[in-house]
């Protein structure tokens, strides 16, 4: 069974940084594109990022490049969200995606982690 | 970029009555669509990928159609369980939300 699992969340002051990690489980990971999407407390969901298999290519929602950053571990099965100079406005639930790309077209996701809350907050 | 509006933004309705939510985009994204289930206090769960076809142990009541710009996800017979919030999905771009109630 495919499993995601999120850790490293909590409360940071708005300048801070914080380092989110998600553990995959259950499919061969260095073939797969990750995602990371957020939702803010009573809001929709928001992509944040993607990451291919081998690193070579990464995306980020204008609202946060330059601020986050996106890195991976094949040998760990693990992806992690580098997140520096937040916002009141990056509080969120985030959450560790797969993705299935369909090249050039689509991309989804198709397994989701429970979240974890980044409370940004002074 | 792409913009996704879904509609309407909140239905209610009783346990057995078919629902439908639609989804419109910005501009033709052909049958490149995702609709995803949302309940409280969890993370959301792919239905549908490319307008139509079931995800794996999605229940078929469900069901997706439309093209271009003009998407739809239909609950056949609406069950207690399906109270969840449901969002549309093309690449980075996520539809408001879609909020479905029983009666």
């Amino acid at each position: 069974e495919v499993h995601l699992v999120e850790s490293g969340g909590g409360w940071v002051q708005p300048g801070g940084s914080l380092r989110l990690s998600c553990v995959a489980s259950g499919f061969y990971f260095p073939n797969y594109w990750m995602s990371w999407v957020r939702q803010a407390p009573g809001k929709g969901l928001e992509w944040v990022a993607n990451i291919k298999g081998d690193e070579s290519e990464k995306y980020f929602v204008n609202s946060v490049k330059g601020r986050f950053s996106i890195s991976r571990d094949n040998t760990r099965n693990s992806v992690d969200l580098h997140m520096d100079r937040l916002r009141a406005e990056d509080t969120a639930v985030y959450y560790c995606a797969k993705l299935t790309v369909v090249t050039g077209q689509f991309w989804y996701f198709d397994v989701w982690g429970r979240g974890i809350l980044v409370t940004v907050s002074s | 970029d792409i913009q996704m509006t879904q509609s309407p933004s909140s239905v209610s309705a009783y346990v057995g009555d078919r629902v439908t939510i639609t989804c419109r985009a910005s501009q033709n994204i052909r049958t490149w669509l995702g609709w995803y289930q949302q309940k409280p206090g969890q993370a959301p769960q792919l239905l549908i990928f490319a307008a139509s076809n079931l995800q794996t142990g999605v229940p078929s009541r469900f069901s997706g159609s439309g093209s271009g710009t003009d998407f739809t996800l239909t609950i056949s017979s609406l069950q207690p369980e399906d109270s969840a919030t449901y969002y549309c999905q093309k690449d980075g771009a996520f539809g408001g939300g879609t909020k479905v109630e029983i009666k």
